[in-house]
């Protein structure tokens, strides 16, 4: 199994610039979600999944789109990107909270804005 | 929404000590409370959990400790190795629903040898 699949895994952007950060995952989760890492401010919710075509929003979801077309897929799209978007994204996916509840989460996608 | 704080940010212990990590939550709702290490340049992978109808779970050397009146959990990490060197993240489920997770801000840990 590959688990949980980010792309990039590194990637430069202009201010204003659009991207999409790609996640897929293999184990039919249910559950999926973006979070930011920035330092000391730990991991910080963006969006989040609890199954196809049904999205909720997180703790800091401004300047973020996600869309959840199959289960599989979970991308996060940056509409006019910012400085202060300049972070560490994790894609993550779960059985849920009522089964396990372990979050298994992808290697990072390292994004920096100019 | 769920407030979540984790201490200290930083810890150094020798190795073969002991650490205690500790977060409080302000959810008394919340029932289902896990914790990550990240190492240096990895993904954060989940290493223990507790469910709030049991006050303590251990697996080996590590262990966690949950006090709903007082609404804090704590890690616990006996006989420690240089290899438990990493960032330790709690979280709690939100009042938005339980799949929901707000994590701490991370303790890093640095094992002396």
């Amino acid at each position: 199994n590959a688990g949980v699949t980010q792309t990039p895994k590194f990637q430069v952007l202009k201010t204003g610039q659009s991207m999409t950060l790609q996640c897929a995952q293999d184990m039919n989760h249910e559950y999926m979600s973006w979070y930011r890492q920035d330092p000391g401010m730990g991991l910080r919710l963006i969006h989040y999944s609890v199954g196809a075509g049904i999205t909720d929003q997180g703790e800091v979801p401004n300047g973020y789109n996600v869309s959840r077309s199959t289960t599989e897929d979970f991308p996060l799209r940056l509409l006019s990107a910012a400085p202060s978007q300049t972070s560490v994204y994790f894609c993550a996916s779960s059985t849920g909270v009522r089964n396990t509840g372990e979050l298994f989460f992808g290697e990072g996608s390292r994004l920096t804005v100019l | 929404g769920e407030n979540v704080e984790q201490h200290p940010s930083t810890l150094s212990v020798q190795e073969g000590d002991s650490a205690v990590i500790k977060c409080t939550y302000s959810d008394s709702a919340s029932n289902y409370f896990p914790w990550y290490k990240q190492e240096l340049g990895k993904r954060p992978q989940l290493i223990i959990d507790i469910r709030s109808n049991v006050g303590e779970k251990k697996d080996q050397r590590i262990a966690v400790t949950l006090n709903k009146t007082a609404k804090h959990f704590s890690l616990h990490i006996t006989e420690t190795q240089p290899e438990d060197s990493a960032v330790y993240f709690c979280a709690a489920p939100t009042n938005f629903g339980n799949e929901k997770l707000t994590f701490g801000t991370g303790t890093r840990l640095t094992i002396i040898p």
